[in-house]
């Protein structure tokens, strides 16, 4: 496609289920970021992907939060047992360059947990 | 790991004059910093970057300078023009790192 591609864009669940989030990236781009934003802040590191394993998942706040990338293409970010202190916009980027390249980002996907 | 503070968090301006958003980090061995417009609603959009091998970077109405010695870079953004208003991030990373550090942002509105 011609951006990153995230669905769904907006997702509304109760407290306790279980969320999938996925992202599709720039063809060809084999890093892979998520972040998260909140409300009047900057985004939040979550996880890197480089190709089809996880680089680096040290933003991961707890283990009710996973992601992977078994193509090294899509990517889907799990959230078990959500907490209304999820509520977020998560943001997926791609990037040819990994860390020192332009960074292409999705329009995100906004949780609420009520 | 890095830490990058934003200054300042809003800031207003009448239309045609200059807006200047500030940021520092600590990590010395970062190496490159990006600055990303996001309107309302919208995705981050990269604008303007800099590289820690030059000190100063202009493209049109935008430039940024950075001060490797002090560990800050600013966003000089002139002739401003209400489209210009949006929230503006800037960001670190190093060629070694995984991942990149964001500011707060600063709310910037043009005032027509």
């Amino acid at each position: 496609g011609a951006g990153v591609s995230q669905t769904p864009s907006n997702k509304v669940t109760e407290k306790g289920k279980y969320v999938e989030l996925r992202c599709d990236p720039i063809s060809g781009h084999t890093a892979l970021y998520w972040y998260r934003q909140s409300l009047g802040q900057g985004p939040e590191f979550l996880i890197y992907f480089q190709g089809t394993g996880a680089a680096d998942d040290s933003g991961l706040p707890n283990d009710r939060f996973f992601a992977v990338r078994p193509e090294g293409s899509v990517s889907t970010l799990k959230i078990q047992r959500t907490e209304r202190g999820d509520s977020a916009v998560y943001l997926c980027a791609s990037s040819l360059q990994g860390s020192t390249g332009e960074l292409f980002f999705g329009e995100g996907s906004r949780l609420t947990v009520l | 790991g890095e830490n990058v503070e934003q200054h300042p968090s809003t800031l207003s301006v009448q239309e045609g004059d200059s807006a200047v958003i500030k940021c520092t980090y600590s990590d010395s061995a970062s190496n490159y910093f990006p600055w990303y417009k996001q309107e309302l609603g919208k995705r981050p959009q990269l604008i303007i970057d800099i590289r820690s091998n030059v000190g100063e970077k202009k493209d049109q109405r935008i430039a940024v300078t950075l001060n490797k010695t002090a560990k800050h870079f600013s966003l000089h953004i002139t002739e401003t023009q209400p489209e210009d208003s949006a929230v503006y991030f800037c960001a670190a990373s190093k060629e070694t790192g995984n991942q990149f550090y964001f500011g707060t942002g600063t709310s910037l509105t043009v005032i027509p």
